[in-house]
């Protein structure tokens, strides 16, 4: 299995619920990835896990929680979340965070529009 | 600081013309180099990496890319554009100092391709 998998492929929220973005990958990489992508923008990292624990934090306002469960799962917890939030987020693993074991594998991303 | 840089931010070629998307990347060392392709609302696609040895790359779709030390670039090209290959392309660079698993992306070239 060579693929990184999102769920849900669509999500529609208000500013007030409360969310997640689901991430899975079998390919036992020990680093995983949330991007945040605006239209016509390259990503944009957020979160870097590694070996399951929060390597990298980007910055990003605490109504984005991430999670990781075990190796192959990745969440993102939204709450409370603002309309300039919409765009499509995207998760990706890699079998390590330096040099040739960076190649990073993307899934599909998830598209969220907040209302 | 590394920084990728793509020239062109939108390019139209016709179908069956060949294709050379330009790519400039600003790293002390030797890097780590990728191409990732992107279909409207989807995931990045890897197109095609670079880390050591021979310069010029193959990767799927048809793509090539040549790595230029002297010229700081990595350029990809295709001999033979199909109306498919249509999409964004983004070109990115490892960061190579220390183990952050990060990517520098630069800002994308979209293809359009004339039938």
């Amino acid at each position: 299995d060579t693929e990184v998998t999102q769920t849900p492929k669509h999500l529609v929220m208000g500013m007030t619920n409360k969310k997640s973005l689901k991430c899975e990958q079998h390919m036992g990489h020990r680093a995983m990835y949330w991007y945040k992508q605006k239209a016509k923008k390259p990503p944009e990292l957020m979160f870097v896990y590694s070996y399951e624990k929060l390597s990298i934090n980007e910055s990003v306002p605490s109504r984005f929680s991430p999670e990781c469960p075990n190796s192959s799962l990745l969440n993102l917890h939204l709450h409370a979340l603002q309309p300039e939030d919409s765009a499509l987020y995207l998760c990706a693993s890699s079998p390590g965070m330096s040099g040739r074991s960076n190649e990073q594998f993307f899934g599909p991303g998830t598209r969220l529009t907040v209302l | 600081a590394q920084s990728v840089t793509q020239p062109d931010i939108h390019i139209t070629v016709s179908e069956g013309a060949s294709l050379e998307l330009r790519c400039n990347y600003s790293y002390g060392a030797t890097p780590y180099l990728f191409w990732y392709v992107q279909s409207p609302g989807q995931g990045l696609q890897l197109l095609l990496k670079y880390f050591s040895g021979d310069t010029l790359v193959q990767g799927i779709k048809g793509f090539e890319a040549e790595f230029k030390r002297s010229q700081s670039s990595f350029n990809l090209r295709k001999p033979s554009v199909h109306w498919s290959d249509a999409a964004e392309y983004f070109c990115a660079v490892g960061e190579g100092s220390g183990n952050t698993g990060k990517l520098i992306f630069g800002q994308g070239t979209t293809l359009q391709v004339k039938p």
